[in-house]
């Protein structure tokens, strides 16, 4: 048990529809990352919060947004879903300080778009 | 850009030696990491290496890096069925400002 977790576990919709995924990090850690794994695609960063601000974006649709709230919780928003949205969506947290960045990954939400 | 490449698939006996290889492209990277994911859970951490570092060994696993030619290797001896996952290869810089994964290695384990 890495200490991360994400709920739901599994979510089923249909196209067009907006989802909400969750993750609470780790005590302690400050940043959260979120991530997309899919089978022709592998893992993708998607982005990553440090402290309630952005920090990093990778390749992060402009259909899908994300917020880190004060509790340091994130909450990942994926909007006018596409069939091709289908995937694992992680969520990992870290303490980064200065040092190794190790990330701490969540079990993943498994995302099925109909 | 930045890049992490590692082939798809390694297949071995149980009781031989893996060795998973990784190349990346940014020289700037201070970290270099190797996860394991098993079916169905997340990735988890297997162990690091500072990048100017040649060689890392932890039990089973040893870690070698050629940092002039940004190849990365991830050996494991005595491979067992449960080291069946995927191995994610990964380079960072200090802090957490950049990490970037690669697509991962399938490493099949026959008994």
């Amino acid at each position: 048990d890495s200490g991360v977790t994400q709920t739901p576990k599994h979510l089923i919709t249909a196209t067009g529809q907006r989802v909400t995924l969750r993750c609470s990090p780790r005590s302690g850690d400050l940043s959260v990352y979120w991530y997309q794994q899919s089978l022709d695609q592998g893992l993708q960063f998607l982005i990553q919060y440090y402290n309630g601000e952005e920090r990093a974006k990778g390749n992060i649709l402009e259909r899908f947004s994300a917020q880190q709230f004060p509790d340091l919780h994130s909450e990942l928003n994926l909007s006018s879903l596409e069939l091709g949205d289908s995937a694992l969506y992680f969520c990992a947290s870290s303490v980064a300080l200065a040092g190794a960045d190790t990330q701490y990954f969540g079990p993943g939400t498994r995302l099925t778009v109909l | 850009g930045e890049d992490v490449e590692q082939s798809l698939f390694l297949s071995v006996r149980e009781g031989d030696s893996s060795v998973i290889n990784c190349t990346y492209t940014d020289s700037s990277s201070t970290y270099l990491y190797w996860y394991k994911q098993e079916p169905g859970a997340g990735l988890q951490l297997l162990t690091y290496i500072f990048s100017n570092m040649d060689m890392k060994q932890d039990q089973r696993l040893t870690v070698l890096l050629n940092k002039k030619d940004k190849h990365l290797s991830l050996r494991i001896a005595d491979t067992q069925t449960g080291d069946s996952a995927i191995y994610f290869c990964a380079e960072g810089d200090t802090g957490g400002f950049k990490t970037i994964f690669g697509a991962g290695t399938r490493l099949f384990v026959k008994a």
